[in-house]
């Protein structure tokens, strides 16, 4: 089983919509939790941590549920700039191994 | 956070030579990563380089194939050995910008060999 899952889209979502993705992982024990975003050809770049009270950045919310053992992220109001790859990343509770999850494709639609 | 500079960008490179990549820091830091990520993948981690001792490599690299220097904090650099087509790929050095704050990323190296 991979550390970390990712539905691999694409998602293909109009202007000014609200669209969310899950990320699952494996280790119950995982410390931290991340979403990045890679734009296509460039490096991925830190969009948000994810914080076990959820947090919000704008339009962009990230919610933890250890229970369950995902993460989402929630992009509001959908900009044609949010067009991207959008990675799951979550670290181990034994080092500085960070896993990523191969990425969820957005495109939004004018 | 950290400023990463990699170098080169871009590389088209003939089957059996051999490149190397690298990455300067602008600041101190103990770890850096090396990743690779191959067309239409997600990022493997290769190695961590560790300022003064041997690099550790995950399950599937070699020291031999990837060799790794790290002659300061600042400073590594990762080499490509005896390249094949499938080595062709995104090669991204990475520092941890804090504890807990994930990473920050090099602009990354295409490398495609022919």
């Amino acid at each position: 089983r991979k550390e970390v899952e990712q539905d691999p889209g694409p998602f293909n979502v109009p202007e000014g919509a609200t669209v969310a993705f899950n990320c699952t992982y494996s280790n119950s024990a995982s410390q931290s939790f991340f979403w990045y975003r890679q734009d296509c050809r460039k490096e991925p770049k830190l969009l948000m941590s994810v914080y076990s009270s959820g947090n919000e950045d704008g339009r962009f919310t990230a919610q933890l549920n250890r229970a369950s053992q995902y993460i989402s992220l929630l992009i509001r109001d959908s900009k044609l700039s949010d067009s991207a790859t959008y990675l799951c990343v979550v670290r181990s509770n034994t080092g500085n191994q960070f896993y990523f999850g191969t990425g969820t494709s957005l495109t939004v639609i004018p | 956070s950290a400023v990463i500079s990699q170098k080169p960008s871009r590389d088209i490179c003939q089957r059996g030579t051999s490149l190397t990549i690298q990455c300067q820091v602008d600041s101190q830091v103990t770890m850096m990563f090396w990743y690779r990520q191959q067309p239409g993948q997600s990022l493997t981690l290769i190695a961590t380089a560790n300022q003064g001792s041997e690099a550790t490599y995950e399950s599937g690299f070699v020291i031999d194939k990837f060799p790794i220097s790290r002659p300061n904090l600042t400073f590594s650099t990762l080499t490509v050995s005896n390249m094949s087509p499938e080595d062709s790929s995104i090669y991204l050095c990475s520092v941890e910008r804090a504890t807990n704050y994930g990473y920050t990323f090099g602009s990354g190296t295409r490398l495609t060999v022919v």
